[in-house]
């Protein structure tokens, strides 16, 4: 079946640096993916949409300048977290619907991400 | 706006017991409802859905149906395992939103031996 997966699962950074995730549909094309950002023992807040061949959409309060969002090819999102800082570490994860099976919602495996 | 609101966790439960999550809903149109489960230390996986009224979602023994009347799309399962243990998530997703769905704030499970 269809599998959306993510890179990297865990990734600790240095404050100050920038770090990239990467989110893949493995056997379908996904115009459209979505990146969720959830905290310890809470819910998933929608951040942003990303939008293939586009400029991504931000949900309110989201920096867009500071959450970069690449949606370069029919397969691959990227999400860049420039100039990291501890308040960043969270659980990062992204989803893709793939419209030819009735718009069914796959998540990747999310990726932790940690701010040192 | 559009919103999913969840009974609060923590839940614990003796093995066997009869579990129910409550889930209400706040929106619009006519949504997708959806229950995840996120296991410790993991990503997001789909349990069950329904797509309109009165459907009724089941998976691995949990069932819930859509209450357009009630806004309510809660989670059953009759008799729970130790491996039920996990955060519950209620979502919606509106018709022509193309995917994006909405939360509620999760309901963790836990059960005993």
């Amino acid at each position: 079946g269809a599998v959306v997966s993510q890179h990297p699962s865990r990734v600790i950074c240095k404050s100050g640096t920038s770090v990239k995730i990467e989110c893949r549909s493995l056997d379908f094309q996904a115009t459209t993916m979505f990146w969720y950002r959830q905290f310890p023992k809470q819910s998933l807040m929608l951040m942003a949409t990303s939008n293939e061949g586009s400029k991504a959409t931000y949900e309110q309060g989201v920096e867009k300048d500071k959450f970069l969002i690449n949606h370069a090819s029919l397969t691959l999102s990227t999400l860049t977290v420039t100039s990291a800082h501890p308040e960043d570490s969270s659980f990062y994860i992204c989803s893709a619907p793939e419209y030819s099976s009735g718009n069914t919602i796959y998540f990747g495996e999310g990726s932790w991400l940690t701010v040192v | 706006g559009n919103s999913v609101t969840q009974m609060e966790g923590p839940v614990t439960l003796s093995e066997e017991a009869f579990l129910t999550i409550n889930c209400t809903y706040t929106a619009t149109g006519y949504p997708s409802l959806f229950w995840y489960v996120q296991y410790p230390g993991e990503g997001l996986q789909l349990l069950l859905k329904a797509t309109k009224a009165d459907d009724k979602g089941s998976n691995k023994g949990f069932e819930a149906t859509y209450r357009k009347e009630t806004t309510s799309f809660h989670l059953e399962k009759g008799s729970v395992q130790v491996s039920d243990s996990a955060v519950y998530f209620c979502a919606l997703s509106e018709e022509n939103q193309g995917g994006k769905l909405i939360f509620g704030q999760g309901t963790e499970l836990s059960v005993k031996p």
